[in-house]
């Protein structure tokens, strides 16, 4: 139990474009779902916190214009990268709590790059 | 807040050999502590986790941590490693009582050579 999905797994898209990346919980529902940035060789950055039904939580520092996340659905959480620049690239996770909350599972990420 | 070290960026080891990956924490309040694995390329797999009782935690793949509070450590052992045990590990704690985000350790390379 507590599988996440995130599609696509990889994509190349060019410079000024905007890509979608989708989280979904397969086999729980999730009010919750987090997203996360990780550059080669390093820990895992949160960016926000996506919740069901009301805006998204931002970490310092993470532009929310430029990061739109949504969460429509208990099984469902959209990351767009809008306007997408080569700063961009990099490793995206998404996860979400199961059970009481405590515990994160996570995606198998998506890898973007932009060129 | 909560704070994690892992104090070893690299452990290379040969096959077989026992393995111990070190997690110190920092916090003012009660935690919860867990480990996932990552592969090359892929999300992050929950290797086990402590919330309550017994202090000594069994996961996956042979894997065991003991919590140890009066250290503030959580380290991860294997007596035994295997060369598809080479992956990157992370030690997170969170808040027991708050909204269970959780922190990241900045993670451990562990290398098993034949």
């Amino acid at each position: 139990g507590a599988v996440v999905s995130q599609h696509p797994s990889w994509v190349i898209c060019k410079s000024g474009t905007s890509v979608k990346i989708e989280c979904r919980s397969l086999d729980f529902q999730a009010t919750t779902m987090f997203w996360y940035r990780q550059f080669p060789k390093q820990s895992l950055m949160l960016m926000a916190t996506s919740n069901e039904g009301s805006k998204a939580t931002y970490e310092q520092g993470v532009e929310k214009d430029k990061f739109l996340i949504n969460h429509a659905s208990l099984t469902l959480s959209t990351l767009t990268v809008t306007s997408a620049h080569p700063e961009d690239s990099s490793f995206y996770i998404c996860s979400a709590n199961s059970g009481r909350g405590e515990t994160q599972y996570f995606g198998p990420g998506t890898r973007l790059l932009v060129l | 807040a909560q704070s994690v070290t892992q104090l070893d960026s690299q452990v290379p080891v040969f096959e077989e050999a026992p393995v111990e990956l070190r997690c110190n924490y920092s916090s003012s309040v009660s935690v919860y502590l867990f480990w996932y694995v990552q592969y090359p390329n892929q999300g992050l797999q929950l290797l086990l986790k402590y919330l309550s009782g017994s202090t000594l935690v069994k996961g996956i793949n042979g894997f065991e941590a003991e919590f140890n509070k009066s250290q503030t450590s959580f380290h991860l052992r294997k007596p035994s490693v295997h060369i598809s045990d080479t992956a990157e590990y992370f030690c997170a704690v969170s808040d027991s009582g708050g909204s269970y985000i959780p922190t990241f350790g900045r993670g451990t390379s562990l290398i098993v050579h034949p």
